[in-house]
């Protein structure tokens, strides 16, 4: 039973175009991440949300929404798709309350803006 | 802002040898340290998590220690085996989880 799962795994589109990831966890956590893991691997947090609220915004660029309908999904939207957003994306969680557990990642999803 | 670094870059071993991989971070004000392992076009699993509280923790073969104060983690890995070939990432919480660039170890046959 995967703990954190994304969806699509690849994604290959064009430039211009808007798309979705969807990333959704069955651990109960309260906290939910995306990270962008780039060409040289460099895993970099993008947004954070706690219980339905964004934390954390990385001054990532506003084509880029993520949106969370509840504490067990965060999807992320990308509008007017260019060449740089190809990467590696991924989706963690993490219980915040308490004493802080240890952080569960997706297997990624590799988007590919052709 | 915290910053964190991981030494070497990359690291060959021939199978058998026992080698540390390290970890350091700039701000000691964190939740904790935890250190994955990621495969060549995979995602990442969680191999140990020390609470800031704690100063090692163990799973089989694996061994890792946080000195808080100095702002440095290590990973022990004892008996290397090629199976071990992956790339190694810290990461350290404190509002957020940072990561290290990682270390890519390749254990020789």
């Amino acid at each position: 039973d995967t703990a954190v799962s994304q969806t699509p795994k690849y994604l290959v589109t064009q430039m211009g175009n808007d798309k979705s990831i969807k990333c959704e966890q069955n651990l109960g956590h309260d906290t939910m991440y995306w990270y962008k893991q780039d060409s040289k691997k460099f895993l970099k947090i993008m947004f954070s949300y706690n219980n339905k609220e964004l934390i954390i915004n990385e001054t990532v660029p506003n084509r880029f929404s993520p949106k969370s309908p509840d504490k067990a999904h965060l999807n992320l939207h990308i509008n007017s798709l260019e060449l740089g957003d190809s990467a590696v994306y991924f989706c963690a969680s993490s219980q915040e309350g308490g004493v802080r557990t240890e952080a569960f990642f997706g297997q990624g999803t590799r988007l590919t803006v052709v | 802002k915290q910053e964190v670094t991981q030494i070497p870059a990359a690291l060959s071993v021939p199978e058998g040898e026992n080698l540390v991989l390290n970890c350091s971070f700039t701000d000691s004000a964190i939740y904790n340290l935890q250190w994955f392992r990621q495969d060549p076009g995979k995602g990442l699993t969680s191999l140990l998590l020390i609470q800031s509280s704690q100063r090692e923790q163990t799973s089989g073969r694996l061994n890792a220690s946080l000195d808080k104060s100095s702002g440095r983690s290590t990973l022990y890995i004892a008996a290397s085996q090629p199976g071990d070939s992956a790339t190694y990432l810290c990461a350290a919480r404190d509002d957020k989880i940072i990561f290290g660039k990682g270390t890519r170890l390749h254990i020789l046959p």
